[in-house]
């Protein structure tokens, strides 16, 4: 089955940037997405197609991709960006797949 | 607005059975997949499968198949992930998500997900 692996944790200064990587097996030839995860609250999406935001997502939120290597970068980290994030692609056998989700700290 | 309703808390002893809802407003519930997600205490996030409401096509994650069933009454715009016997490890939060399918998969609305406590 298809996996895709996150560091377990990230620690950044208030203003520093935070990047998060998620890799998978020829993840570069799917679209990954990313999720926030606050605790108390219901994911929301911050990335998706690898680098675009939704709407209402801060310009902070930026994503790339290359090889089999995801990166969820945030500029300028806020206090309020600390939470899990979670990468996930689709893949054909698997269908949806989650990273196993790493804790940005902002300390 | 687009929203996912779901049901309340539920706390069940093992054994028991379970069906949770999630009602989906403000779209067209036939055309889009919804897909549930688990989150056991202190884990991440696992996909369970997904169905689509229009005829009930349901995919399953290998990990879950056998071991829910996920339904949808599409007249109601609800959809539901049920056991038939609980235990102890069900413990965990159940997020519904509705995916949408344009230049790759995500799940773009969440539910406020529904706190399943199994425990004797």
């Amino acid at each position: 089955s298809y996996e895709l692996t996150q560091p377990p944790s990230v620690s950044v200064s208030p203003g520093q940037t935070a990047s998060i990587t998620c890799s998978g097996d020829k993840l570069g030839a799917k679209y990954a997405c990313w999720y926030q995860l606050k605790p108390g609250q219901s994911p929301v999406l911050v990335i998706y197609q690898d680098n675009k935001r939704p709407s209402g997502i801060p310009e902070r939120f930026s994503g790339s991709t290359s090889g089999n290597t995801a990166t969820l970068t945030i500029s300028g980290t806020q206090a309020l960006d600390e939470a899990d994030y979670y990468c996930q692609a689709w893949d054909s056998g698997t269908a949806m797949v989650f990273g196993g989700g790493t804790k940005l700290t902002v300390l | 607005e687009v929203q996912l309703v779901q049901s309340g808390a539920e706390v069940k002893k093992p054994g028991e059975s379970l069906k949770i809802s999630c009602k989906g407003s403000g779209y067209s519930f036939t055309t889009y997949w919804i897909g549930w997600v688990r989150q056991m205490p202190g884990k991440g996030l696992e996909w369970m499968g997904l169905i689509y409401p229009a005829d009930s096509d349901t995919r399953y994650s290998p990990s879950f198949q056998g071991q829910v069933t996920i339904s949808a009454d599409k007249s109601i715009s609800t959809a539901y992930l049920q056991w038939s016997s609980l235990k102890a490890s069900d413990t965990a939060m159940y997020y519904c998500a509705r995916r949408l399918d344009s230049s790759g998969y995500r799940f773009d609305y969440w539910g406020r997900g529904a706190l399943v406590t199994v425990s004797s």
